[in-house]
């Protein structure tokens, strides 16, 4: 079945350092992947997504590209803040179906 | 309201007993989700109500859980005889008519934990 499959955490990065979380996925055809971020306290937001292979999701400095060759949706950033503190979650929607398959969730420490 | 609300935020309860958590999707959401995030683990999807067709409860753990949605709204999600391997965070989610590729909105969670 799908399955999403996400780098564990916690990473801890200084501020300004440049972020990349893996993100791999196993789907039959085209599913959609997202990333969605849980701020502390707070609930899941929808940080960027991606619809179709090669598409660019990006969004308050975070890209990630759908690779369908390496069944991957890395994360990125060039210089993380402080405020990027927060839990991440990979996550595909696999094709005509409304459930999303979510990753463990990987939690960045941005330290000043 | 503005976003999904659940309550209550939090929940401590006796092994044995039943808890209901409850859950108001943003007006207009026609589509409410529940899923559950365990220690350590991803975000489990645990039923899915759309309008006035029957909920896909595939993703319900055992008989203990249940869940309504009364007048297309509100949506509560009953544990019976709790365990404590039920203790986790139930997030509900909601998204509007005519969203085939897109995000839900989160509300931020009842953490329940079992004692």
């Amino acid at each position: 079945g799908d399955s999403v499959t996400q780098m564990e955490g916690p990473v801890t990065l200084s501020e300004e350092a440049f972020l990349t979380i893996n993100c791999t996925y196993t789907a039959t055809g085209y599913p959609s992947l997202f990333w969605y971020v849980q701020y502390p306290g707070e609930g899941l937001q929808l940080l960027l997504k991606a619809t179709k292979a090669d598409d660019k999701g990006s969004n308050k400095g975070f890209e990630a590209t759908y690779r369908k060759e390496t069944t991957s949706f890395h994360l990125e950033k060039g210089s993380v803040q402080v405020s990027d503190s927060a839990v991440y979650f990979c996550a595909l929607r696999g094709e005509g179906f409304n459930k999303f398959y979510f990753g463990s969730g990987t939690k960045l420490n941005v330290k000043p | 309201g503005a976003g999904v609300s659940q309550s209550p935020s939090n929940k401590v309860t006796e092994k044995g007993k039943d808890v209901e958590l409850r859950c108001d999707p943003i007006s207009g959401h026609t589509a409410l989700y529940w899923y559950r995030q365990s220690l350590g683990q991803g975000l489990e999807f645990l039923i899915y109500f759309q309008g006035n067709s029957a909920p896909d409860k595939s993703g319900l753990p055992s008989d203990r859980f249940s869940a309504e949605r009364t007048g297309g709204s509100v949506s509560t999600l009953t544990i019976q005889r709790t365990q404590q391997e039920d203790s986790a965070v139930y997030l509900c989610a909601s998204s509007p008519p005519g969203t085939k590729v897109g995000g839900y909105t989160f509300g931020s969670g009842t953490r329940l934990t079992v004692v």
